[in-house]
C-alpha cells in the first residue's frame, strides 16, 4: 500500500490567494483527518470525516477554511483567502474504525507558506 | 475538552533509559497513543494503551493508569536515531485523537 498521499508537498503563495490541499487516504480506511502543525500550537485537529461525512469541524479556525470528501479516496482542504498566519504544515491522516487499534496513518504533509 | 501535558524537552545518553511522562484530563477516554515524529517528517505510531498496565514492544514500552490520567513511554537502550519528538495522543470519541504538544528528545553520545 502506498500509504496516505498528500499534494503538494510544498506550497508558497501570497496573502489573499486560494490554496487547495489534497489527500488520498489508505484504501479501505473509513476515517480521514486534517491536522495542522505549528511550533506555537502543536498538532491541531481541524476536521474529520467518517465514511465521507464530516463528523466534527469544530477545529476549523474560521470560515476561510473548508474541507470536502466527495468520495472514499479523495479529500481537499481549501483556504480562501489565505493569510500569513495560515502558514503551517498540514497533515492528512486516515484510520480504520473497528480495528483492534485505531491508530492514525499520516501523510507526508504539505508545508504551506503564505507571504 | 481535553488537557494533555508532557515535558517540552528531554536529554539522555546513548544506551541509557528514558521515561517520557504524559498526563491528561478528558471525558470519554478510549485509549492513549504514542507517536514518534522526526524533524521534517510525519508522526508515526509507536504504541498504545487502552487498559491499565504496561505494554512492551521491543525497546519501547508504554504504561497507562486511567484513574490517575497518566501514561509514560519508556525507551530502552537509546540510540542516536531515537532523537525525535514524542507525541502523546488521547483518543476519545471513535477515531478522534487529540495530541499533546510533544516532547523533544535529544540523545547524546
Amino acid at each position: 500500500d502506498a500509504g496516505v498521499i498528500q499534494s503538494p508537498r510544498h506550497e508558497v503563495t501570497e496573502m489573499g490567494q486560494e490554496v487547495t490541499l489534497r489527500c488520498k487516504p489508505i484504501s479501505g480506511h473509513d476515517y480521514l483527518f486534517w491536522y495542522r502543525q505549528t511550533m506555537m500550537r502543536g498538532l491541531e485537529l481541524l476536521i474529520y470525516f467518517n465514511n465521507n461525512v464530516p463528523i466534527d469541524d469544530s477545529g476549523m479556525p474560521e470560515d476561510r477554511f473548508s474541507a470536502k470528501m466527495p468520495n472514499a479516496s479523495f479529500s481537499t482542504l481549501k483556504i480562501q483567502p489565505s493569510e500569513p498566519r495560515d502558514s503551517a504544515v498540514y497533515f492528512c491522516a486516515s484510520s480504520l474504525a473497528g480495528g483492534v487499534v485505531e491508530k492514525l496513518f499520516f501523510g507526508s504533509g504539505t508545508q504551506l507558506s503564505v507571504l | 475538552g481535553q488537557n494533555i501535558d508532557q515535558p517540552t524537552e528531554m536529554t539522555a545518553t546513548e544506551g541509557a533509559i528514558v521515561q517520557i511522562n504524559c498526563t491528561y484530563q478528558t471525558s470519554g477516554f478510549n485509549g492513549l497513543f504514542w507517536y514518534q515524529q522526526h524533524a521534517g517528517e510525519a508522526p508515526t505510531f509507536l504504541s498504545y494503551n487502552v487498559l491499565d498496565g504496561l505494554e512492551e514492544k521491543g525497546r519501547f514500552s508504554s504504561f497507562l493508569s486511567r484513574s490517575k490520567g497518566y501514561s509514560y513511554l519508556l525507551l530502552k537502550e537509546l540510540q542516536m536515531k531515537d532523537s525525535a519528538s514524542y507525541l502523546c495522543a488521547v483518543n476519545t470519541n471513535a477515531g478522534k485523537s487529540t495530541f499533546g504538544d510533544g516532547t523533544t528528545l535529544t540523545v547524546k553520545p
